[in-house]
Protein backbone atom coordinates (compact mmCIF):
# COMPACT_ATOMS: atom_id res chain seq x y z
CA UNK A 1 0.00 0.00 0.00
CA UNK A 2 0.67 3.44 -0.77
CA UNK A 3 1.68 5.47 1.86
CA UNK A 4 2.42 9.62 1.98
CA UNK A 5 3.24 10.78 5.31
CA UNK A 6 2.96 14.64 6.33
CA UNK A 7 4.68 16.12 9.33
CA UNK A 8 2.27 17.87 10.88
CA UNK A 9 -1.66 17.14 10.74
CA UNK A 10 -2.14 20.39 13.02
CA UNK A 11 -0.09 23.68 13.14
CA UNK A 12 -0.17 27.36 14.47
CA UNK A 13 1.99 29.92 13.17
CA UNK A 14 2.65 33.85 13.94
CA UNK A 15 2.54 36.21 11.15
CA UNK A 16 6.61 36.27 9.65
CA UNK A 17 7.21 33.00 10.75
CA UNK A 18 9.31 30.45 8.63
CA UNK A 19 7.00 27.40 8.23
CA UNK A 20 8.17 24.06 6.62
CA UNK A 21 5.67 21.23 5.89
CA UNK A 22 7.10 18.03 4.97
CA UNK A 23 5.78 14.68 3.17
CA UNK A 24 7.03 11.60 2.61
CA UNK A 25 6.21 8.83 0.32
CA UNK A 26 7.84 5.25 0.66
CA UNK A 27 6.68 3.91 -3.29
CA UNK A 28 9.56 5.02 -4.93
CA UNK A 29 7.31 7.42 -7.27
CA UNK A 30 8.75 10.47 -9.04
CA UNK A 31 6.17 13.30 -8.77
CA UNK A 32 5.27 14.99 -5.76
CA UNK A 33 2.78 17.62 -5.00
CA UNK A 34 1.81 20.49 -2.96
CA UNK A 35 -1.69 21.58 -2.83
CA UNK A 36 -3.59 23.78 -0.52
CA UNK A 37 -7.37 23.20 -0.18
CA UNK A 38 -9.47 26.36 0.45
CA UNK A 39 -13.51 26.11 0.57
CA UNK A 40 -14.83 26.83 -2.37
CA UNK A 41 -12.07 27.06 -4.23
CA UNK A 42 -11.43 23.33 -4.23
CA UNK A 43 -7.66 22.28 -4.85
CA UNK A 44 -4.62 24.37 -6.05
CA UNK A 45 -1.51 23.42 -6.92
CA UNK A 46 1.54 24.87 -5.35
CA UNK A 47 4.48 23.16 -6.61
CA UNK A 48 5.11 19.74 -8.36
CA UNK A 49 8.30 17.75 -8.80
CA UNK A 50 8.79 15.01 -11.26
CA UNK A 51 12.55 14.39 -10.06
CA UNK A 52 15.16 14.87 -7.21
CA UNK A 53 16.35 18.38 -7.25
CA UNK A 54 13.75 19.55 -9.73
CA UNK A 55 10.54 21.57 -9.31
CA UNK A 56 7.94 23.12 -11.50
CA UNK A 57 5.57 26.21 -10.15
CA UNK A 58 1.91 24.99 -10.05
CA UNK A 59 -0.73 28.10 -10.23
CA UNK A 60 -0.24 29.61 -7.04
CA UNK A 61 3.15 29.70 -5.97
CA UNK A 62 3.70 33.34 -4.16
CA UNK A 63 4.71 32.90 -1.01
CA UNK A 64 6.15 29.82 -1.37
CA UNK A 65 9.02 27.57 -1.97
CA UNK A 66 10.29 23.92 -1.94
CA UNK A 67 12.73 21.29 -1.90
CA UNK A 68 12.98 17.99 -3.02
CA UNK A 69 16.30 16.56 -1.90
CA UNK A 70 15.68 13.14 -1.50
CA UNK A 71 13.17 11.14 -3.71
CA UNK A 72 10.80 10.07 -1.27
CA UNK A 73 10.92 14.01 0.59
CA UNK A 74 9.22 16.49 -0.91
CA UNK A 75 9.24 19.92 1.39
CA UNK A 76 7.13 23.25 1.45
CA UNK A 77 8.40 26.27 2.63
CA UNK A 78 6.52 29.06 3.80
CA UNK A 79 9.45 32.35 4.21
CA UNK A 80 7.77 34.27 5.99
CA UNK A 81 3.55 32.99 6.83
CA UNK A 82 1.23 35.46 6.51
CA UNK A 83 -2.84 35.13 7.60
CA UNK A 84 -4.04 34.70 4.04
CA UNK A 85 -1.69 31.34 3.99
CA UNK A 86 -4.10 29.40 6.90
CA UNK A 87 -5.48 26.17 4.74
CA UNK A 88 -5.47 22.88 4.66
CA UNK A 89 -2.17 21.63 2.64
CA UNK A 90 -1.92 18.70 0.90
CA UNK A 91 0.92 16.58 -0.41
CA UNK A 92 0.24 13.82 -2.98
CA UNK A 93 2.50 11.19 -4.84
CA UNK A 94 1.55 10.02 -8.46
CA UNK A 95 0.91 6.65 -8.11
CA UNK A 96 -0.56 5.71 -11.71
CA UNK A 97 0.74 8.24 -14.32
CA UNK A 98 -1.79 6.38 -17.56
CA UNK A 99 -4.97 7.54 -15.31
CA UNK A 100 -3.72 10.58 -13.54
CA UNK A 101 -4.44 8.95 -10.14
CA UNK A 102 -2.96 10.43 -7.18
CA UNK A 103 -2.28 9.59 -3.72
CA UNK A 104 -2.91 12.19 -0.83
CA UNK A 105 -1.43 12.33 2.27
CA UNK A 106 -3.83 13.37 5.44
CA UNK A 107 -3.32 17.33 5.26
CA UNK A 108 -1.64 20.03 7.39
CA UNK A 109 -4.09 22.09 8.73
CA UNK A 110 -1.83 25.33 8.93
CA UNK A 111 -3.12 28.73 11.43
CA UNK A 112 -0.99 31.42 10.65
CA UNK A 113 -1.98 34.16 13.63
CA UNK B 1 -9.33 30.23 -15.77
CA UNK B 2 -11.49 27.24 -14.43
CA UNK B 3 -11.42 24.16 -17.11
CA UNK B 4 -13.09 22.03 -14.69
CA UNK B 5 -16.42 23.26 -13.04
CA UNK B 6 -18.57 21.55 -9.93
CA UNK B 7 -21.70 24.09 -9.95
CA UNK B 8 -23.45 22.37 -6.80
CA UNK B 9 -21.31 23.64 -3.54
CA UNK B 10 -23.80 20.95 -1.91
CA UNK B 11 -26.24 17.92 -2.48
CA UNK B 12 -28.91 16.31 0.11
CA UNK B 13 -29.88 13.38 -0.81
CA UNK B 14 -32.38 10.62 1.71
CA UNK B 15 -30.12 7.18 2.11
CA UNK B 16 -31.05 4.82 -0.28
CA UNK B 17 -31.93 7.17 -2.97
CA UNK B 18 -29.52 8.04 -5.82
CA UNK B 19 -26.85 10.85 -5.43
CA UNK B 20 -25.80 12.54 -8.63
CA UNK B 21 -22.70 14.59 -8.67
CA UNK B 22 -22.33 16.83 -12.14
CA UNK B 23 -19.02 18.02 -13.13
CA UNK B 24 -18.37 19.99 -16.37
CA UNK B 25 -14.76 20.72 -18.23
CA UNK B 26 -13.96 22.91 -21.14
CA UNK B 27 -10.68 21.02 -22.40
CA UNK B 28 -11.36 18.52 -24.97
CA UNK B 29 -8.14 17.27 -24.72
CA UNK B 30 -8.04 16.03 -21.71
CA UNK B 31 -7.18 11.96 -21.08
CA UNK B 32 -8.39 10.94 -17.81
CA UNK B 33 -11.20 11.94 -15.29
CA UNK B 34 -11.21 11.02 -12.10
CA UNK B 35 -13.50 11.21 -8.72
CA UNK B 36 -12.35 11.94 -5.15
CA UNK B 37 -13.73 11.86 -2.06
CA UNK B 38 -12.54 14.17 0.98
CA UNK B 39 -14.05 13.46 4.45
CA UNK B 40 -12.97 16.72 6.77
CA UNK B 41 -9.32 16.83 8.16
CA UNK B 42 -8.62 14.19 5.69
CA UNK B 43 -6.57 13.80 2.47
CA UNK B 44 -9.03 13.17 -0.46
CA UNK B 45 -9.04 9.45 -1.47
CA UNK B 46 -9.42 8.25 -4.98
CA UNK B 47 -12.98 6.66 -5.61
CA UNK B 48 -13.10 6.49 -9.87
CA UNK B 49 -11.92 6.99 -12.97
CA UNK B 50 -12.68 7.12 -16.35
CA UNK B 51 -11.15 7.04 -19.59
CA UNK B 52 -11.94 9.96 -22.50
CA UNK B 53 -12.53 7.47 -24.45
CA UNK B 54 -15.10 5.79 -22.72
CA UNK B 55 -18.67 7.04 -21.73
CA UNK B 56 -18.80 4.53 -18.72
CA UNK B 57 -17.26 2.96 -15.58
CA UNK B 58 -19.26 1.49 -12.68
CA UNK B 59 -17.52 0.10 -9.03
CA UNK B 60 -19.87 -1.55 -7.08
CA UNK B 61 -22.13 1.81 -5.72
CA UNK B 62 -20.72 4.16 -8.16
CA UNK B 63 -21.06 5.02 -11.79
CA UNK B 64 -19.20 7.70 -13.78
CA UNK B 65 -20.58 8.72 -16.96
CA UNK B 66 -19.05 10.75 -19.48
CA UNK B 67 -20.25 13.20 -22.22
CA UNK B 68 -17.98 14.32 -24.65
CA UNK B 69 -20.24 16.53 -26.46
CA UNK B 70 -21.42 18.29 -23.75
CA UNK B 71 -18.00 18.24 -22.16
CA UNK B 72 -19.94 17.08 -18.85
CA UNK B 73 -19.53 13.67 -16.40
CA UNK B 74 -21.76 12.49 -14.04
CA UNK B 75 -20.63 10.63 -10.66
CA UNK B 76 -23.63 8.51 -9.59
CA UNK B 77 -23.67 6.99 -6.06
CA UNK B 78 -26.97 3.78 -5.46
CA UNK B 79 -28.12 3.15 -2.92
CA UNK B 80 -26.53 6.36 -1.20
CA UNK B 81 -25.40 5.76 2.35
CA UNK B 82 -24.24 7.84 5.34
CA UNK B 83 -20.91 7.40 5.32
CA UNK B 84 -21.04 8.65 1.60
CA UNK B 85 -21.37 12.20 3.18
CA UNK B 86 -17.89 13.99 1.97
CA UNK B 87 -17.26 16.16 -0.04
CA UNK B 88 -16.42 15.04 -3.83
CA UNK B 89 -13.61 16.37 -5.99
CA UNK B 90 -13.98 16.26 -9.65
CA UNK B 91 -10.60 16.12 -11.40
CA UNK B 92 -9.12 15.71 -15.13
CA UNK B 93 -5.75 14.96 -16.18
CA UNK B 94 -3.89 15.52 -19.29
CA UNK B 95 -0.97 12.32 -20.42
CA UNK B 96 1.86 14.25 -19.08
CA UNK B 97 1.39 12.73 -15.31
CA UNK B 98 2.06 16.20 -14.09
CA UNK B 99 -0.89 18.95 -15.07
CA UNK B 100 -4.44 17.89 -13.03
CA UNK B 101 -7.32 20.23 -12.52
CA UNK B 102 -9.74 20.11 -9.80
CA UNK B 103 -12.94 21.20 -9.47
CA UNK B 104 -14.28 23.36 -6.31
CA UNK B 105 -16.30 20.37 -4.99
CA UNK B 106 -19.84 19.41 -4.15
CA UNK B 107 -20.33 18.75 -0.71
CA UNK B 108 -22.69 15.54 -0.39
CA UNK B 109 -25.03 15.00 2.81
CA UNK B 110 -27.13 11.51 3.12
CA UNK B 111 -30.01 11.44 5.23
CA UNK B 112 -30.77 8.85 7.64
Amino acid sequence: DVKVTQSSRYLVKRTGEKVFLECVQDMDHENMFWYRQDPGLGLRLIYFSYDVKMKEKGDIPEGYSVSREKKERFSLILESASTNQTSMYLCATLVRASTGELFFGEGSRLTVL
Amino acid sequence: DQQVKQNSPSLSVQEGRISILNCDYTNSMFDYFLWYKKYPAEGPTFLISISSIKDKNEDGRFTVFLNKSAKHLSLHIVPSQPGDSAVYFCAASDNTGNQFYFGTGTSLTVIP
